[in-house]
């Protein structure tokens, strides 16, 4: 069974300090994950990408993954009102038919409020 | 360059009809995937398709189905609606590989209402 878990907030952090997002899946056999943020009424907006173990930054963004805990998070510095949306972690898992990676897996977003 | 575009915006049907929605993925993009979100489940995923051919499918029954054009733009259909078919669909599209980070975008989505 492939899980992915958020903890659904919302999550209040004040204007200008870190807001830190977790994630946790359940498959060993997973392959990317990708951070998306979604205003509400919109539809999910892609982040970041990461693959590889350890940090990624882009901007204001980090990405952290750490295979062996089956956990990647996603730091955003310096936060901004605007930065107040639901942030969904999405898990690409190896497919099993042979024909390549299934489609992506998503947890359920953590709701983040970034207080002026 | 273009985002993905999806049509129509908002439908609403009653239960017993089908709807087909329509999704244009990204220039050059081969693969459209589709999804379904709602409050209590989240986003789920449906079904790939990558060069006119399914190549996965989520857990939804046979209800729903698409279709991809040699165009890449593709279709996806749901007959005999029922009331919890209400969702927000949405489709994104990639360049298709199987490895690495194959980034997905999304469309803006179709707002269906079944009453």
């Amino acid at each position: 069974q492939k899980e992915v878990e958020q903890n659904s907030g919302p999550l209040s952090v004040p204007e200008g300090a870190i807001a830190s997002l977790n994630c946790t899946y359940s498959d060993r056999g997973s392959q990317s994950f990708f951070w998306y943020r979604q205003y509400s009424g919109k539809s999910p907006e892609l982040i970041m990408f990461i693959y590889s173990n350890g940090d990624k930054e882009d901007g204001r963004f980090t990405a952290q993954l750490n295979k062996a805990s089956q956990y990647v998070s996603l730091l955003i510095r310096d936060s901004q009102p605007s930065d107040s949306a639901t942030y969904l972690c999405a898990v690409k898992f190896l497919g099993f038919s042979g024909g390549g990676a299934d489609g992506l897996t998503f947890g359920k977003g953590t709701h983040l409020i970034i207080q002026p | 360059k273009a985002g993905v575009t999806q049509t129509p915006r908002y439908l609403i049907k009653t239960r017993g009809q089908q709807v087909t929605l329509s999704c244009s993925p990204i220039s050059g993009h081969r693969s459209v995937s589709w999804y379904q979100q709602t409050p209590g489940q989240g986003l789920q995923f449906l079904f790939e398709y990558f060069s006119e051919t399914q190549r996965n499918k989520g857990n939804f029954p046979g209800r729903f189905s698409g279709r991809q054009f040699s165009n890449s733009r593709s279709e996806m259909n749901v007959s005999t609606l029922e009331l919890g078919d209400s969702a927000l669909y949405l489709c994104a599209s990639s360049l298709g590989s199987v490895a690495g980070a194959d980034t997905q975008y999304f469309g803006p989505g179709t707002r269906l209402t079944v009453l």
